[in-house]
């Protein structure tokens, strides 16, 4: 299995811009995970997904945010328009669902906004 | 509020001697803990874990502590190697949800 796919590696973007992240979890797994890390705050959950469905969006920062998961095989993070501010490593992350195996993560996005 | 809490960012050890890497907790609710390990540029990787009903976890050089009472736990690396060189989060999850809480992370650098 390729693992959790994740892209673009790097993003540099100027602010006000529009920004789609994306991710392939793992084949079989019906969870799917959105978390940002940065320096202040470490690993934040965004938004994760039970099944293609959104279970639990209350990390999402603001309306300038949003995922979907049109399918088991894909997802998307959006950020609309864009702010410094928004500057970390997003990573998706996808579980078996019910199992306390713990997550397996992508190698994440590095975002920058200019 | 920060419910998982890693409060050494950094630790500095021997090759050959023991890591001992804590992390505590405040919400009561959670029932599963687990140690993720991170090398730059990559996603952070499952490395060990604990259920609330046990105290102790062993998996080779790696072992997980849970003292409950404290809401506090470790994570034991002996003998560390300097591939062990990376940032290690602690994370929690609890109540029915699938939600993983992570801290913020414990650097770890083995010399050799």
């Amino acid at each position: 299995d390729a693992g959790v796919i994740q892209s673009p590696r790097h993003e540099v973007t100027e602010m006000g811009q529009e920004v789609t992240l994306r991710c392939k979890p793992i084949s079989g797994h019906n969870s799917l995970f959105w978390y940002r890390q940065t320096m202040m705050r470490g690993l934040e959950l965004l938004i994760y997904f039970n099944n293609n469905v959104p279970i639990d969006d209350s990390g999402m920062p603001e309306d300038r945010f949003s995922a979907k998961m049109p399918n088991a095989s894909f997802s998307t993070l959006k950020i609309q328009p864009s702010e410094p501010r928004d500057s970390a490593v997003y990573f998706c992350a996808s579980s078996p669902r019910g199992q306390n195996y713990g997550y397996t993560f992508g190698s994440g996005t590095r975002l920058t906004v200019v | 509020d920060q419910q998982v809490k890693q409060n050494s960012p950094s630790l500095s050890v021997q090759e050959g001697r023991i890591s001992i890497l804590n992390c505590d907790y405040t919400n009561s609710m959670f029932d599963y803990f687990l140690w993720y390990k991170k090398y730059p540029a990559e996603g952070p990787t499952f490395l060990i874990s604990i259920s609330s009903i046990k105290d102790k976890n062993e998996d080779g050089r790696f072992t997980v502590f849970l003292n409950k009472s404290a809401k506090h736990l470790s994570l034991h690396i002996v003998p560390s190697q300097p591939g062990d060189s990376a940032v290690y989060f602690c994370a929690a999850s609890g109540g029915g949800s699938e939600k993983l809480v992570f801290g913020k992370g414990t650097k770890l650098t083995v010399n050799p």
